[in-house]
């Protein structure tokens, strides 16, 4: 079956710090990759997405992400935080020749300190 | 576009008593889907629906809980006696499948507490 792992639960980090947060799949098919984010007390929004071509994907609010195939990894990055980016971060992948599911991680929960 | 629309916002009841969420999909969209996200266990696939018909319900808890689809603009999540232990928030997210899944658009959620 398919999995998602978020390796960090609770990331906490200084206005401007760079930032990384892990993800990995258990899939060795093909894959769409996700990220969603769920600022405090909203619903989920998609943050970027990556379906084919170029690995290095770039969203929204500065966020980027690295589909690595090799390492089963979809890691996400920004180079300067902002105190805004205060939120929980979702990875989700979906097996293509499968069906529309997606399966999330568990989250990790960025708390950005002023 | 309204976006995906969920009632009710909040909802606090009883153990015992019958809860039904409601979810109303964007406009156009094909699929729909009704999660549940709580402290322990994150975001959680109940059920799925593409075009009205029910794909994947192997994350609907037991027998308590149901889900029905009866239009391409409505659906129900019904949990039938409730429990303390089904406290969460609920999110439905409709999407557009087209040769693939779509970007999935989350309504804003109903928290539910059953005391």
């Amino acid at each position: 079956a398919q999995s998602v792992s978020q390796h960090n639960h609770h990331v906490i980090l200084s206005e401007a710090a760079s930032l990384e947060l892990g993800c990995n799949y258990s899939y060795g098919g093909t894959v769409n990759l996700f990220w969603y984010v769920q600022y405090p007390g909203q619903h989920l929004q998609l943050l970027l997405k990556y379906f084919s071509g170029d690995p290095l994907v770039k969203g929204i609010k500065g966020f980027e992400a690295e589909f690595i195939k090799s390492k089963f990894s979809f890691n996400l990055r920004k180079p300067s935080v902002q105190w805004s980016d205060t939120a929980e971060y979702f990875c989700a992948v979906n097996d293509v020749n499968r069906d529309d599911k997606i399966i999330f991680g568990k989250g990790t929960r960025l708390h950005i300190l002023p | 576009d309204a976006g995906v629309i969920q009632s009710p916002r909040h909802e606090v009841t009883e153990m015992g008593q019958e809860v039904t969420l409601r979810c109303k999909p964007i406009s156009g969209h094909n699929s729909l889907f009704w999660y549940r996200q709580t402290m322990m266990r994150g975001l959680e696939l109940l059920i799925y629906f593409n075009n009205n018909v029910p794909i994947d319900d192997s994350g609907m808890p037991e027998d308590r809980f149901s889900a029905k689809m009866p239009n391409a603009s409505f659906s129900t999540l019904k949990i039938q006696p409730s429990e303390p232990r089904d406290s969460a928030v609920y999110f439905c997210a409709s999407s557009l499948s087209a040769g693939g899944p779509g970007e999935q658009y989350f309504g804003p959620g109903t928290r539910l507490t059953v005391t």
